[in-house]
């Protein structure tokens, strides 16, 4: 099934600076969401950005969408200690809908 | 916006007991909803997918027996751990797909079984 896989696994940076995850996958996409998990609760919907899209601001977040590349990258601009989670791409395929997670990027933000 | 309503959020329960974990659309009619599971920092992986009045589709590797799955209404399905064990202890998620705009997931539920 589809996955997206996220990179790096672990991202630790202070307070202040920006951070990027990326995130690629395998076949071509309806839409790409990323979304947050502090440890041990559920997840936190950012973003969505569809197939036709390539930028998309929400805040202090950033995503691209990069379809030739089949890739996008979550940036977060001055980041603060409260960004400290896992972030996760989903991503569906096609005619389904199954949403497919990958493995995560683990955010750590020192203040 | 489309919420699905997860509960319990944790639950502790003794080895070989049942543990029932219900996933509510509040504000719209799911008629398929997928169910995931988490260990510990790893990526939620999915079990399974509920359909409306129909049996589950269950991905390979897990289990129809022991994760029974209910979507007995347009808004509710359940998934109940029958004879849990310890190394069913995990993170259980569902998520519900919206139209136009991909999926809304629950909350959660923090499943230990001791």
């Amino acid at each position: 099934s589809q996955q997206g896989e996220e990179d790096p696994q672990a991202l630790s940076i202070q307070e202040g600076e920006n951070a990027t995850m990326n995130c690629s996958y395998k076949t071509s996409i309806n839409n790409l969401q990323w979304y947050r998990q502090n440890s041990g609760r559920g997840l936190v919907h950012l973003i969505l950005i569809r197939s036709n899209e390539r930028e998309k601001h929400s805040g202090r977040l950033r995503v691209t969408l990069d379809t030739s590349k089949k890739s996008s990258s979550l940036l977060i601009t001055a980041s603060r200690a409260a960004d400290t989670a896992s972030y996760f791409c989903a991503t569906d395929a096609g005619g389904s809908y199954i949403p497919t997670f990958g493995r995560g990027t683990s955010l750590i933000v020192h203040p | 916006g489309a919420v699905v309503s997860q509960h319990p959020s944790w639950v502790i329960c003794k080895s070989g007991t049942s543990v029932k974990i219900e996933c509510r659309s509040l504000d719209f009619q799911a008629t398929t909803m997928f169910w995931y599971r988490q260990f510990p920092k790893q990526s939620l992986m999915l079990m399974a997918t509920s359909n409306e009045g129909s049996k589950a589709t269950y991905e390979q590797g897990v289990e129809k027996d022991k994760f029974l799955i209910n979507h007995a209404s347009l808004t509710l399905s359940t998934l109940t751990v029958t004879s849990a064990h310890p190394e069913d202890s995990s993170f259980y998620i569902c998520s519900a797909p919206l139209v136009n705009y991909g999926y809304t997931f629950g909350s959660g539920t923090r499943l230990t079984v001791v």
